[in-house]
């Protein structure tokens, strides 16, 4: 499968942990973008890559949260001192600026919830 | 700042229904228009698009056509599947493409055989 690739799927951890997710884009994208989703909402915008430089990022995204990625390939976003309000799904999507704009292609997301 | 505004769900069709999910958006400038979908279990993916004012974009069977007057996006089916149901999300992005999406809160839509 070539598609967007998240891992993990699924976490759950304890207020004050620290948490990291990865995100594999499709292969030659590359625009890389993080969503958060809360139940009953749509994808809010965080943070998003051209290649390797972070080009945007979203007022929701608190100092406790930092997003990297190093060579343009795959991206992490590291959630520090985590609270129950950043309980969500995580969403990660890649395109290709030439393909057309606004054609995102996502992953099935990350789901963290935060005790 | 820009936003998009849906028509609340969940929406419960009988199969062969015709379908309308009513989309508005608020923007500066011009923007280009979306619909995504999400289908259970799986990740958001492109519906149909339209980039400027009475242009339509179709796939699937579904329909919106872009309407600057009365800055609405709104998607129709005329005759729904079971294969349907799933939650469905406007959203638009300035016409340059370098503002990132902005999504509406999505409608689901459950299609009962």
């Amino acid at each position: 499968d070539t598609g967007v690739s998240q891992n993990p799927r699924h976490k759950i951890t304890k207020r004050g942990q620290n948490v990291t997710f990865r995100c594999d884009p499709i292969s030659e994208h590359n625009r890389l973008y993080w969503y958060r989703q809360t139940l009953g909402q749509g994808p809010e915008f965080l943070t998003y890559f051209q290649n390797e430089a972070q080009l945007e990022k979203s007022r929701l995204l608190s100092d406790r949260f930092s997003a990297e990625r190093p060579k343009g390939s795959f991206s992490t976003l590291e959630i520090q001192r985590t609270e129950q309000g950043d309980s969500a799904m995580y969403l990660c999507a890649s395109s290709l600026t030439a393909l057309g704009l606004g054609e995102l292609f996502f992953g099935e997301g990350s789901r963290l919830t935060v005790l | 700042g820009d936003s998009v505004t849906q028509m609340e769900g969940p929406v419960t069709l009988s199969e062969e229904a015709f379908l309308t999910i009513n989309c508005t958006y608020t923007a500066t400038g011009y923007p280009s228009l979306f619909w995504y979908v999400q289908y259970p279990g799986e990740g958001l993916q492109l519906l149909l698009k339209a980039t400027k004012a009475d242009d339509k974009g179709s796939n699937k069977g579904f329909e919106a056509t872009y309407r600057k007057e009365t800055t609405s996006f709104h998607l129709e089916k005329g005759s729904v599947q079971v294969s349907d149901s799933a939650v469905y999300f406007c959203a638009l992005n300035t016409v340059d493409g370098n503002t990132p999406l902005v999504f509406g809160k999505g409608t689901r839509l459950s299609v009962i055989a």
